[in-house]
């Protein structure tokens, strides 16, 4: 089993859609939830992070964590066009003084106009 | 501010040549440095990671290797590529709890041996 899985995608959606993308993870060790943005050939680049069970938001974007359950979403509101891109979840830890970080496999989102 | 740079942007290579690519960091110091390697529908797979100058520690067994010259220098090295080391090729640097726990990315290489 994956320490952490995510669904792959891709997923097309209409302009204004809310967007739903979940990773789950098997560590109960982890301790940092974090959601990256990637755009085609480039780096990812951090969207959100937190630490503690429940919603964190950010302008169009929320971020939920239920521990209990071992499960991570990240909801995008009004998506637009501007928001197709491929979103990583990543989860780490600290060990032995060194942030371990899993990344997901990645969602494909694609926004139609 | 930090800034994180690495080249080249792109590497078309034959098997079996030699491998170098590079990632400095600017604006901190004492980072932990991180490669990774990215491959279609796998995700991110974390290469090697640095704590400190000199300390390189290894999460899977490659064809690569890596050093760390300087402190916010890391290099990523091959001595005789293999067909399956083509892939995307991302540096990043984090630094401790608490303050900040994310990873920065550099732009990637990306990289196909032919």
């Amino acid at each position: 089993q994956k320490e952490v899985e995510q669904d792959p995608g891709p997923l097309s959606v209409p302009e204004g859609a809310i967007v739903s993308l979940n990773c789950t993870y098997s560590n109960s060790a982890f301790q940092y939830f974090m959601w990256y943005r990637q755009y085609s050939r480039k780096g990812p680049e951090l969207l959100m992070y937190t630490y503690s069970s429940g919603n964190k938001e950010d302008g169009r974007f929320t971020a939920q964590v239920d521990k209990s359950s071992k499960y991570i979403s990240l909801f995008i509101r009004d998506s637009q066009p501007s928001d197709s891109a491929t979103y990583l979840c990543a989860m780490s830890y600290n060990s032995g003084g060194y942030q371990k970080v899993t990344f997901g496999t990645g969602t494909k989102l694609q926004v139609i106009p | 501010s930090q800034t994180i740079h690495q080249w080249p942007a792109t590497l078309v290579q034959p098997v079996g040549s030699p491998l170098s690519l590079e990632c400095t960091v600017e604006g901190t110091s004492n980072p932990n440095l991180y490669w990774y390697r990215q491959a279609a529908g796998r995700g991110l797979q974390l290469l090697f990671y640095s704590v400190g100058i000199g300390q390189i520690s290894s999460e899977v067994p490659q064809n690569l290797s890596a050093s760390r010259p300087q402190d916010r220098q890391f290099i990523l090295s091959s001595k005789k590529l293999l067909l399956s080391d083509s892939g995307f090729y991302l540096c990043a640097w984090s630094v401790l709890f608490p303050v900040n726990t994310e990873a920065f990315f550099g732009q990637g290489t990306r990289l196909t041996v032919v």
